[in-house]
């Protein structure tokens, strides 16, 4: 069953512009996992938040939690052409499994030159 | 490093006939897992193991078989394979005891079955 939901489905902006994926989950987790996926690749880990921290930063990736909204977002910042990919979130829930990472549905992301 | 190797990259199948899928992996990574993924559904937990000897089931194992004999391999196999199967798989792994260490993935076999 999903855990993660990712908002919006599918997002188109320019080159330059800056992108935002939210993921909102269900149960309390104890952490949350990003990733990114090109076409016709494998998954591939962005970064990871705790459920103790509230922000995050990797270049120009800045990762939020809101424990109390069970959400999180993720911001590309000045995007490139090469950002185009499938972004997902995946989380392990409080209390469940370490060995069961859930993932959403992803939003497909592209970014046009 | 290799990282995540899955073979094939593609395969065909007809309904009824068997086969497996190999996964191997150079990370020494005690964790292995497999997932499926299908348009609008995400990715879906199959089966992973913790270790040579040691498999469990995830969401969807129905149609699945694992064995893990050595650290390095973990073959899904299909004995029968059905048109539901059609879909992407990925091998994922990573080190098993730290729980916020992140999944490594191969680049997917994707199998259509007719």
């Amino acid at each position: 069953s999903q855990q993660g939901e990712e908002d919006p489905q599918a997002l188109s902006i320019q080159e330059g512009e800056n992108a935002t994926m939210n993921c909102s989950y269900k149960t309390s987790i104890n952490n949350l996992q990003w990733y990114r996926q090109n076409s016709g690749r494998g998954l591939v880990h962005l970064i990871l938040i705790r459920s103790n921290e509230r922000e995050k930063h990797s270049g120009r990736l800045r990762v939020t939690l809101d424990t109390s909204k069970k959400s999180s977002s993720l911001l590309i910042t000045a995007s490139r052409a090469a950002d185009t990919a499938s972004y997902f979130c995946a989380t392990v829930p409080e209390g469940g499994s370490n060995y069961k990472l859930t993932f959403g549905k992803g939003t497909l992301l592209t970014v046009n030159p | 490093n290799a990282g995540v190797t899955q073979t094939p990259k593609f395969q065909v199948l007809k309904t009824g006939q068997s086969m497996t899928l190999q996964c191997a992996q150079d990370m020494n990574h005690e964790y292995m897992s497999w997932y499926r993924q299908d348009p609008g559904m995400g990715l879906r937990l199959i089966h992973y193991s913790v270790g040579a000897g040691i498999t469990d089931q995830g969401e969807v194992p129905n149609g699945y078989n694992v064995s893990r004999s050595t650290t390095e391999d973990f073959p899904l196999r299909l004995l029968s394979a059905a048109p539901s199967q059609t879909s992407v798989y990925f091998c994922a792994s990573r080190v098993r005891d730290r729980m916020n260490s992140p999944l490594h993935f191969g680049n997917g076999t994707r199998l259509t079955v007719t």
